[in-house]
Formats: C-alpha cells, structure tokens, sequence
C-alpha cells in the first residue's frame, strides 16, 4: 500500500526566507512520481512540482525545489524567499507509474509573516 | 486555455435528497477523478477514469456514490440519499494518462456540497 506522511500541521516564515516543508512516503513499487500542490484559502489545487523516482536531479522550478533523498523516502518541498502569497495549505502527493490513483498527505499550512 | 471546469460550484441539500455533480476536464486529458476533501485534510480518492472507463474505485465509496463518464470527455458524480457526512468539498481532477504516465493532475475548482 502507498502512504503519504506530512508531519508539520503548520508552518510559520518570515517573508524572504527560505521553508522547507516536510513529506514522506512508503511504497513498495519502484517507479513512482511525487508531486507537490498549493492550496490557497480560495479553495483550488495548484500544481507545483514533481519528480520521478528515477530522476538523478533533484527537480527545481522557479522558487521551488524539491529535496528528493531516495534511500530515506522523503520527498521535502524548498520555497525559497517566501512572499505573503505563498501562504496556503502545501500537499504532497505521490502516484506509482503502474496505477492510476494519486495517494495525498494530510497537508502543511503555511503562513508566510511580513 | 480551458482548465478543469466543475459545477455547481456550492450545492446545498436536505438530507435524504440525491446530488449530480458535472465535472468538463481539460480537453485532451484522458484520465479524470473524483476527490472528497473534508476541512483540514488531504484529498481523498474516489475513482478514476480513463477515457470512458472506469479503472478504479474507493472501497471507502459506498453504494450511493456512482460516476459516469459516457463519452470520454465529461463526468457526473452521483451521490443518493445524502447523509450528513457526505457533506464536503467534491473535487475533480484530469490528467494525461498512459501506461507508465506520470503526468500531473489539474485541478477544477470543486463543488462543495452542504447538507441540512
């Protein structure tokens, strides 16, 4: 079976530093996807990022950046200078290749302090 | 660019009564899926499809939850005889899907579904 941990049920950053939110997961399979989504008060799941289990690079997109180590089985999202736009819930979420469903974490709010 | 379509976008209903939900996924997205996402947690899946097909189901999802997808493109969630725990927010995702795909899903806007 798949899982999905986030541990942090909410986070605090002052605006212009860096976060790191925290995700792992169990599954036996061997090829898997992680995805992280954001989640703003408003209500709709944005996609931010993703990485494959056999990505040798860890994945970067903008002012994300995921902290992907393998053998540990986590999958830690990097905002890097947080804006007060970045304040919303944070899932992580992970797919296995054979298989359809997505298995979610229960989620980091993150609030991000002027 | 149209994304992920859903509505209605709030739905309010008295117990016992039965809800459609319709879902208009991106337009060359073959995967769809339903999501309930209560207050504080995490999306929980519901079913897929691909294409016209569905592949899976929640063993959570009782049976008066039932999804469609006729023609491949569209979706409605059904739910009959709603109870007061059904109340939550329906999501709807899609995404392009194959054997081996790994491509993100696109998320609608939800459907939140009160019961009285």
């Amino acid at each position: 079976a798949q899982k999905i941990t986030q541990t942090q049920p909410g986070m605090f950053v002052q605006e212009k530093e860096a976060v790191t939110l925290d995700c792992t997961y169990d599954t036996s399979d061997q090829s898997y996807g992680l995805f992280w989504y954001k989640q703003p008060s408003s209500g709709e799941m944005i996609f931010l990022i993703y990485q494959g289990s056999y990505d040798e690079q860890n994945a970067t997109e903008g002012r994300y950046s995921l902290n992907f180590q393998k053998a540990r089985k986590s999958a830690n999202l990097v905002i890097s200078a947080s804006q007060l736009g970045d304040s919303a819930m944070y899932f992580c979420a992970m797919k296995v290749v054979v298989g359809g469903q997505f298995y979610f974490g229960t989620g980091t709010s993150l609030t991000v302090i002027p | 660019d149209t994304g992920v379509s859903q509505d209605p976008r709030h739905k309010i209903t008295k117990r016992g009564q039965n809800v459609t939900f319709r879902c208009d996924p991106i337009s060359e997205h073959n995967r769809l899926y339903w999501y309930r996402q209560t207050l504080g947690q995490g999306p929980e899946f519901l079913t897929y499809f691909q294409n016209e097909a569905q592949l899976e189901k929640s063993r959570l999802l009782s049976d008066r939850f039932s999804a469609e997808r006729p023609k491949g493109s569209f979706s409605t969630l059904e739910i009959q005889r709603t109870e007061q725990g059904d109340s939550a927010m329906y999501l709807c995702a899609s995404s392009l899907g194959g054997q081996g795909s790994n491509q993100p899903q696109h998320f609608g806007d939800g459907t939140r579904l009160s019961i009285l």
